[in-house]
């Protein structure tokens, strides 16, 4: 079946650094995914939709330069945390779906816990 | 996409079967019922989804209402594993758009 890969699992870093964020679909082809954030005790929320080949649309009071992506192929998407601070520690999770096969699901990668010091 | 509510939480004696019900009173004729479960410090799951038939498979069985207002998720039997929020979502079969996921109902499945 479908399966969304996301690398990787767990950042810890210093306040000011960047960090990526992968998202695959391993058996499939994905012109469009999706980046969610959620915090604690709290569901997810869509921050983006990353479209291949070209600009990701960005959510009401996501900032786009803070939260690069970037989407060069069918099979992969970044999300990039720049400049990351304290506030921006959380559990950030990517989806995708399988297209042109009906009503498929979307399916979520295992997200990744982010930690700011 | 039509709106959905669940009940905040329900608790439920492992072995027994869990039934999780949704309303979504609005939706179309076109949109689907889709479940999805999040465990904890895990990306959603995805388990069922329907149009206005039954469905089943090999995690849970989804029973949709006649007039397609309210649905139920059925866990046959309950393990300890199936503890985790459970998120019913209305969307149109083939939209190319994210989901949009409200608070979902906390199971939490007992000795």
């Amino acid at each position: 079946g479908a399966v969304v890969s996301q690398h990787p699992s767990w950042v810890i870093c210093k306040s000011g650094t960047s960090v990526k964020i992968e998202c695959r679909s391993l058996d499939f082809q994905a012109t469009t995914m999706f980046w969610y954030r959620q915090f604690p005790k709290q569901s997810l929320m869509l921050m983006a939709t990353s479209n291949e080949g070209s600009k990701a649309t960005y959510e009401q009071g996501v900032e786009k330069d803070k939260f690069l992506i970037n989407h060069a192929s069918l099979t992969l998407s970044t999300l990039t945390v720049t400049s990351a601070h304290p506030e921006d520690s959380s559990f950030y999770i990517c989806s995708a779906r399988e297209e042109g096969k009906g009503n498929q699901p979307q399916h979520f990668g295992d997200g990744t816990r982010l930690s700011i010091l | 996409d039509a709106k959905t509510t669940q009940p905040t939480s329900m608790d439920c004696a492992e072995g027994r079967a869990a039934n999780l019900p949704c309303n979504h009173s609005t939706i179309s004729g076109n949109e689907y019922v889709y479940w999805y479960r999040q465990i904890h410090s895990q990306g959603p799951q995805y388990i069922i989804h329907g149009l206005k038939n039954n469905e089943t498979n090999e995690m849970a069985s989804l029973i949709i209402t006649e007039d397609r207002k309210s649905s139920t998720l059925i866990l046959p039997h309950a393990t300890l594993r199936d503890t985790a929020v459970y998120y019913c979502i209305v969307r149109v079969g083939n939209s190319g758009y994210a989901l949009n996921f409200g608070k979902g109902t906390s199971l939490l499945v007992t000795p």
